[in-house]
């Protein structure tokens, strides 16, 4: 397997544009999650979704942000309008969730580094 | 509300000698643990996890973290450390299922540096 797929690798946009991050998860995954990634307020989780269901949505920071997960092998995060403050690394990671245990480990993409100017 | 914390910013050590990195946490229930370390411009990589059983769990490159219930701690260790371990570690929890539908916690993350 691939491993989670996460694209652009790194985006530049303007105040104000709409950016949209991709997430393709491990096959077979059911769990996935968004964290966003700065210096001063390190790993936080934004959103996470299970069998494709958000679960908690408590860590998008304003109604600016909203994610989605139309199927099983593709989630959206989308922030608009951007705003410099908005500039990080976004990760998103998958993980399986097996007879209701939640005690397996979750895979990282490599992360989308977002510079909003 | 429930919390990871790793009390160090950065831990320094020379190589060869035994490292520790602490983690702390305050979650409702019997979460599971894990370590993560993540290399520049690079993902965040498991490198292991407590679910139930022996306290002292092994994990990759030589780690090993150590469950203590009483303290709420999960502390990595590792007997020898070696250069090529510097990197960035987080703890993590997840809590259980009938908890919070398995969320997934981070720690701050610790820079460890490991000087020759």
């Amino acid at each position: 397997d691939a491993g989670v797929i996460q694209s652009p690798r790194h985006e530049v946009t303007e105040m104000g544009q709409e950016v949209t991050l991709r997430c393709k998860p491990i096959s077979g995954h059911n769990s996935l999650f968004w964290y966003r990634q700065t210096m001063m307020r390190g790993l936080e989780l934004l959103i996470y979704f299970n069998n494709n269901v958000p679960i908690d949505d408590s860590g998008m920071p304003e109604d600016r942000f909203s994610a989605k997960m139309p199927n099983a092998s593709f989630s959206t995060l989308k922030i608009q309008p951007s705003e410099p403050r908005d500039s990080a690394v976004y990760f998103c990671a998958s993980s399986r969730i097996f007879r209701g245990s939640t005690n397996t480990e979750a895979f990282f993409g490599q992360g989308t580094r977002l510079t909003v100017v | 509300a429930q919390s990871v914390a790793q009390p160090e910013d950065q831990v320094n050590v020379a190589e060869g000698n035994p490292l520790t990195v602490k983690c702390t946490y305050s979650v409702s229930g019997n979460p599971y643990l894990f370590w993560y370390v993540q290399y520049p411009n690079r993902g965040l990589q498991f490198l292991l996890k407590y679910i139930t059983g022996d306290n002292l769990v092994k994990g990759s490159y030589g780690f090993e973290a150590e469950f203590n219930k009483s303290q709420t701690s999960f502390h990595l260790k590792k007997p020898s450390a070696l250069v090529s371990d510097s990197a960035l570690y987080f703890c993590a929890v997840r809590l259980r299922i009938y908890n919070q539908g398995g969320k997934l916690i981070f720690g701050q993350g610790t820079e460890l540096s490991v000087k020759p």
